[in-house]
């Protein structure tokens, strides 16, 4: 398995703040996802993080309001701008790692428990 | 683009039994399906998984099944136990390594 952490664990904010989320991951990962889960909620992708080009974003989710940056193979960071109380959700990093088996095999992290206020 | 269906959306069953959570994806280009398992206040958590090679895959108390002709898989848990009780979720990965989660399903096993 791979070794992922997210910082912070937990943050609440005010409306109209700004956040940026860190995710490290322990050894070098081509793609990592960033994903929205909202309460009570399945997941959801807001982008995938390529290091050294844009990030993909899904349907629904723009860059201006998830800036993401990827400035090296294990590590990524997302923004949630301008936040209003709709943003409250839990967000989680994901990495694909091969397996000695050889099979591609999708981790996730702690997870960032957001609530705006 | 991948759409993932999963029911029951609750399933509470008595420690002890077994419990089938059932999964339908739309691309017939998807060939991973993965069950996380996300227990309160946790991260998903990789349970079992099957390739589209293969009909069907056995770890101890936990199995699953494909079938790629119907484009439905399934997760089976026999001699369920209070830890069991959790949300899972299926997913469907296709060959632009995009996961597609379903909806979940919270299991209550009762004692």
């Amino acid at each position: 398995s791979a070794v992922i952490s997210q910082k912070p664990s937990r943050d609440i904010c005010q409306r109209g703040t700004s956040l940026t989320i860190q995710c490290q991951v322990d050894s070098q990962v081509t793609m990592m996802f960033w994903y929205r889960q909202q309460p009570g909620q399945s997941l959801t992708l807001i982008a995938t993080a390529n290091q050294g080009s844009e990030a993909t974003y899904e349907s629904g989710f723009v860059i201006d309001k998830f800036p993401i940056s990827r400035p090296n193979l294990t590590f990524s960071t997302l923004t949630v701008s301008n936040m209003s109380p709709e943003d409250s959700s839990i967000y989680l990093c994901s990495v694909v790692r091969r397996t000695s088996g050889g099979a591609d095999t999708q981790y996730f992290g702690p997870g960032t428990r957001l609530t705006v206020l | 683009g991948e759409n993932v269906e999963q029911h029951p959306s609750t399933l509470s069953v008595q420690e002890g039994d077994s419990a089938v959570i059932k999964c339908t994806y739309s691309d017939s280009a998807s060939n991973y399906f993965p069950w996380y398992k996300q227990e309160l206040g946790k991260r998903p958590q990789l349970i079992i998984d099957i390739r589209s090679n293969v009909g069907e895959k056995k770890d101890q108390r936990i199995a699953v099944t494909l079938n790629k002709t119907a484009k439905h898989f399934s997760l089976h848990i026999t001699e369920t136990q209070p830890e069991d009780s959790a949300v899972y979720f299926c997913a469907a990965h296709n060959a632009g390594n995009m996961l597609t989660f379903g909806g979940g399903t919270r299991l209550m096993v009762k004692p």
